[in-house]
């Protein structure tokens, strides 16, 4: 199994701010990673697919990068709306999986 | 506009079972593979099971296999997942997910299950 690590586990961002969020997976998933976003009380809504591709609707202060075991989710100016969980997924080998999260809370 | 609507949830007792719906609209549901996915109390998400557009072959996370089945009736637009030998570490909020190349763009609002005596 593919182990995903998403670190670091809580990010405290002032609104208007950068936030950089990292996943590692434990060997090489290509670019089949996907980036989704969490608040509470809501199902997760899919933010990047193919590691760096915009998903319908999702604005452009969201950022993907990354190939291989190594990972990028960048928020360039973060907006009140943008507080929450984020999680990676990849979808390159069975059994699917999923990072453990990165929070994003209010500084 | 694509909806999943699952229902089914509830309260079950250790070694119980119980049968999960999701009803899908606004797609043409038999192109799809679709993915139970679920969410423990304050955890992470963790992929469940997946059934192709023929329902002829189905994937699951290992801690399931042997208790849960997952199923659909492409003519109801319907994906189910019969839960049996049910254990505390099954309670949940189970979600239905559209996949696409293993990216779920649509989710349902999730279903709870509680596992307790």
């Amino acid at each position: 199994e593919i182990v995903m690590t998403q670190s670091p586990a809580t990010l405290s961002v002032s609104p208007g701010e950068r936030a950089t969020l990292s996943c590692r997976a434990s060997q090489s998933v290509s670019s089949n990673l996907t980036w989704y976003q969490q608040k509470p009380g809501q199902a997760p809504r899919l933010l990047i697919y193919d590691a760096s591709t915009r998903a319908t609707g999702i604005p452009a202060r969201f950022s993907g990068s990354g190939s291989g075991t190594e990972f990028t989710l960048t928020i360039s100016s973060l907006q009140s709306e943008d507080f929450a969980v984020y999680y990676c997924h990849q979808y390159n080998k069975w059994p699917w999986t999923f990072g453990q999260g990165t929070k994003v809370e209010i500084k | 506009e694509v909806q999943l609507v699952e229902s089914g949830g509830g309260l079950v007792q250790p070694g119980g079972s119980l049968r999960l719906s999701c009803e899908a609209s606004g797609f043409t549901f038999s192109n799809y593979w679709m993915s139970w996915v679920r969410q423990a109390p304050g955890k992470g998400l963790e992929w469940v099971a997946n059934v192709k557009q023929d329902g002829g072959d189905n994937y699951y996370v290992d801690s399931v296999k042997g208790r849960f089945t997952i199923s659909r009736d492409n003519a109801k637009n319907e994906l189910y997942l019969q839960m049996n030998s049910l254990r505390a570490e099954d309670t949940a909020v189970y979600y239905c997910a559209r996949v696409e190349r293993g990216i779920y763009e649509y989710w349902g609002q999730g279903v709870l299950v509680t596992v307790s005596s």
